[in-house]
């Protein structure tokens, strides 16, 4: 059964270091979504990709935070410089059909962040 | 302002009783809403979308309720199992296709 996959799976780092996860949606998912996750709570959208087009980055920090899906295909989201707040799990999400459309959305494992 | 609650208190019954899940959400239209599984340490697992002009969903010992008047989805499960011990997420669209979740009740099956 096909999945998506993130990378690392954790991920500890200090502070004003800079980290980068990676996510393989599963194949042929044109959308793919990056969540987080504080203990506690329900994932959070940070940013959504159409093939390789962001459709939604309103929650995104743009000033430490940036992502990227080069090709439409796998996508890679890093933090610089990390602070102690953004230890969380980073989730990575991918759905098969486009932006206006309510299908489900197939989870990643995650990455959990931890900033010392 | 818009929220959608879910208890934050775990929910703790007996195995072979109905779990009932209670998702509410204010200042929100959804036109759908949809359920997830979470295990510890694992990303959410879709269970169950329901409509705005469907009251009910069932799949296998899972029914999902959805009532736009009362702003409440009710999420159920019968002849519950140790297995189905997890935090359920309620989510839904908020805008711009954009999926909401709700913070998600824990729930715990006694054997």
């Amino acid at each position: 059964e096909a999945e998506v996959a993130q990378s690392p799976r954790y991920k500890i780092t200090e502070k004003s270091q800079a980290v980068a996860f990676w996510c393989d949606p599963i194949s042929g998912h044109a959308t793919l979504y990056w969540y987080r996750q504080i203990l506690g709570q329900g994932p959070e959208l940070l940013v959504q990709f159409q093939d390789e087009s962001v459709v939604d980055d309103s929650q995104l920090p743009k000033d430490r935070f940036s992502a990227e899906r080069l090709k439409g295909v796998d996508s890679t989201l890093k933090i610089q410089p990390a602070e102690l707040g953004d230890s969380a799990m980073y989730l990575c999400a991918s759905s098969p059909t486009g932006t206006g459309t309510y299908n489900e959305q197939f989870f990643g494992p995650g990455t959990r962040l931890t900033v010392l | 302002s818009q929220k959608i609650e879910q208890n934050s208190e775990a929910l703790n019954i007996q195995e072979g009783k109905t779990a009932t899940l209670t998702c509410n959400y204010t200042n929100y239209s959804p036109a759908y809403l949809q359920w997830y599984r979470q295990d510890p340490g694992r990303g959410p697992v879709f269970l169950l979308l329901i409509r705005e002009n469907e009251k009910e969903k069932r799949k296998e010992r899972l029914k999902v309720t959805f009532d736009t008047t009362l702003k409440q989805s009710l999420f159920h499960i019968t002849a519950s199992q140790p297995a189905d011990s997890a935090t359920y997420l309620c989510a839904l669209y908020g805008g711009s296709y954009k999926l909401i979740f709700g913070s998600g009740t824990r729930l715990l099956v006694r054997p």
